[in-house]
């Protein structure tokens, strides 16, 4: 079963303007990462918050985590055309010596010039 | 530069054929992923691996077969038995799954290989 759930499936906005996706969880967690693909490629790693963070940056991102209702966002501001992509949330759980990342389905953001 | 390789990019098969997908990574990582993607669906996890000559199964493993015998490759065999073998497949590597900190450790994902299989 998945972990994590993005909102919303698709996102479209104009440049210049912020975006901002969600992702909600069920069970606890170690870590919670962000990672980008863009169109049949790779996904590319951009922010982890650990379990006991609250908010992070990075350049134009920004990466917040609410472990009481389980869930977090990613806001990109001041979007450009490049940021067009998936964005999907990962998060990661372990029990005893097993962790494992599951990953959401994803958000796909069109940035229009 | 450092990073993660896979191919062919496209690969076809016939129905009936098995097919090995090539991983190799220079990140001197410990752990190696395969995951499968399909539309609307996100990653899946077939199966990873922790150390050399050493792996484990994932939530899809069935169909799928995988080796670790160096640290620098993982290739992922798509057989006959997997119902639905068309996807896009994704290695990717960690610095380690299992030490205290490296729980936090992100994952590097090569660019993917797709198969068709007809």
């Amino acid at each position: 079963s998945q972990q994590g759930e993005e909102d919303p499936q698709a996102l479209s906005i104009q440049e210049g303007e912020n975006a901002t996706m969600n992702c909600s969880y069920k069970t606890s967690i170690n870590n919670l990462q962000w990672y980008r693909q863009n169109s049949g490629r790779g996904l590319v790693h951009l922010i982890l918050i650990r379990s006991n963070e609250r908010e992070k940056h990075s350049g134009r991102l920004r990466v917040t985590l609410d472990t009481s209702k389980k869930s977090s966002s990613l806001l990109i501001t001041a979007s450009r055309a490049a940021d067009t992509a998936s964005y999907f949330c990962a998060t990661g759980h372990s029990g005893g010596s097993n962790y494992k990342l599951t990953f959401g389905k994803g958000t796909l953001l069109t940035v229009n010039p | 530069d450092g990073g993660i390789t896979q191919s062919p990019k496209y690969l076809f098969r016939k129905e009936g054929q098995n097919v090995t997908l090539s991983c190799e990574q220079n990140l001197n990582h410990d752990a190696m992923y395969w995951y499968r993607q399909d539309p609307g669906q996100g990653l899946r996890l077939i199966y990873y691996s922790q150390i050399v000559n050493d792996f484990q199964k994932g939530d899809i493993a069935e169909g799928y077969s995988v080796s670790r015998e160096k640290k620098e490759s993982f290739p992922l065999t798509v057989t006959s038995a997997q119902k639905n073998p068309t996807a896009f497949y994704l290695c990717a590597s960690s610095v380690d799954l299992i030490q205290g900190s490296s729980y936090n450790s992100p994952l590097h994902f090569g660019n993917g290989t797709r198969l068709t299989v007809t």
